[in-house]
């Protein structure tokens, strides 16, 4: 079964403390995304990757950090700088010539 | 700069009526256009897109959307609401190049009234 995984569905941290969400994909894409999802705000991009040990920062990158070693994988940390990591985060993917792009079901990360 | 703008917040409708959401983008090329669906707690779906050609489309579980270049919108449209169709609907234009980056509205919650 083709899709996308994203593990736990619910995480909770303490402040001050890093933590990595994880994101899996078996459907062969290149492309792989994350977004921060706030409640009447959208989705809005964290970081994006095209293609394995290479990635980007999105438009809220500041307090995050991503890797790509595997063309399946793509785990974003949520570091201690960022000031406010409560939210909901998504995780997508795409093959590099197409616009669109298929979410896992989501991580919600309370941090207090 | 790119952006899309659902004005809608909340809209209640009666099951079995009509539905229209609105959305309209501002983007200086011919866009890419989605609408995706969020049930509570629960990642994206597709419901539609559009890359070219006809100006209405048809997506899944009923809905369809009309691009109309002259007003720079992308409405979806469904003619029998259900009370399954209870979700937020969020409406997307690709940026298209390298980035393959998508722009999303705020979304528009959708509550469903027996």
């Amino acid at each position: 079964d083709g899709g996308i995984t994203q593990s736990p569905k619910y995480l909770f941290r303490k402040e001050g403390q890093n933590v990595t969400l994880s994101c899996e994909q078996n459907l062969n894409h290149d492309a792989m995304y994350w977004y921060r999802q706030d409640p009447g705000q959208g989705l809005r991009l964290i970081y994006y990757s095209q293609i394995v040990n290479d990635f980007q920062k999105g438009d809220i990158a500041e307090g995050y950090s991503v890797s790509r070693e595997k063309k399946e994988s793509f785990p974003l940390t949520v570091t201690s700088a960022q000031k406010n990591p409560t939210a909901f985060y998504l995780c997508a993917s795409s093959t590099t010539d197409s616009e669109v792009q298929y979410f896992g079901p989501g991580t919600r990360l309370t941090v207090t | 700069a790119q952006s899309v703008t659902q004005p809608d917040i909340h809209i209640t409708v009666s099951e079995g009526a009509s539905l229209e959401l609105r959305c309209n983008y501002s983007y200086g090329a011919t866009p890419y256009l989605f609408w995706y669906v969020q049930s509570p707690g629960q990642g994206l779906q597709l419901l539609l897109k559009y890359f070219s050609g006809d100006t209405l489309v048809q997506g899944i579980k009923g809905f369809e959307a009309e691009f109309k270049r002259s007003q720079s919108s992308f409405n979806l449209r469904k003619p029998s609401v259900h009370w399954s169709d209870a979700a937020e609907y969020f409406c997307a234009v690709g940026v298209g190049g390298s980035q393959g980056n998508l722009i999303f509205g705020k979304g528009t919650k959708l509550s469903v009234k027996p």
